[in-house]
């Protein structure tokens, strides 16, 4: 059964801590996105891969770090310099074409900080 | 800047109530726009992309049209089950291949 799966569904990090948020796909897609999604907004793209061993930030990188290392896998660290982590992450993927790019989504994983 | 704006921010409406969900957004140009629904503590789950002006696509209750400044996401005949938070993106041309997303209508359906 082809599809995302994101690990753990909750987390929670402690002060200074820095955790890993899993993301698989079995799509066959080339590219792969991470989002943040916080209370009533919309996704905000943290960074995105569009092939293995290469990708960039998006528009709220500061406090995160990714590796592209295969083309299935792309996990997302949070690291202790992200000092408001409580959110719900979502991690996508695409098929890399030249025209529209339809993204599909994984569960997602809640983050909160004890 | 690429922008995205939904409206309204949550819409409540009786069982069998039509209505439109608005969706206005400012791209240099439009490689294409998206709808998705969430539901609660869930990931986006992907309904249409549409690509230019004049444009539409219908899913059971749902039809989705598309103008030059704005797409409406029209929902006849609504069913409680339909209740969930409708999510609309858009993917600018010639950039790198990455979605704007508003923030989203949260839509209530009573029974």
């Amino acid at each position: 059964d082809g599809g995302i799966t994101q690990s753990p569904k909750y987390l929670f990090r402690k002060e200074g801590q820095n955790v890993t948020l899993s993301c698989e796909q079995n799509l066959n897609h080339d590219a792969m996105y991470w989002y943040r999604q916080d209370p009533g907004q919309g996704l905000r793209l943290i960074y995105y891969s569009q092939i293995v061993n290469d990708f960039q930030k998006g528009d709220i990188a500061e406090g995160y770090s990714v590796s592209r290392e295969k083309k299935e896998s792309f996990p997302l660290t949070v690291t202790s310099a992200q000092k408001n982590p409580t959110a719900f992450y979502l991690c996508a993927s695409s098929m890399r074409t030249g025209g529209v790019n339809i993204q599909y989504f994984g569960a997602g994983t809640r983050l909160s900080v004890l | 800047e690429d922008q995205v704006t939904q409206s309204p921010e949550a819409l409540r409406l009786q069982e069998g109530e039509s209505s439109s969900l608005n969706c206005s957004y400012t791209v240099s140009g439009l490689r294409g726009l998206f709808w998705y629904r969430q539901d609660p503590g869930k990931g986006p789950e992907f309904l249409f992309t549409l690509y230019s002006a004049g444009e539409e696509k219908e899913k059971e209750r749902l039809k989705a049209t598309l103008t030059k400044k704005e797409s409406f996401l029209h929902i006849t005949a609504p069913k409680p089950e339909d209740s969930a938070t409708y999510l609309c993106a858009v993917q600018e041309l010639g950039g790198a291949q990455k979605l704007v997303f508003g923030q989203g209508t949260r839509l209530t359906i009573n029974p």
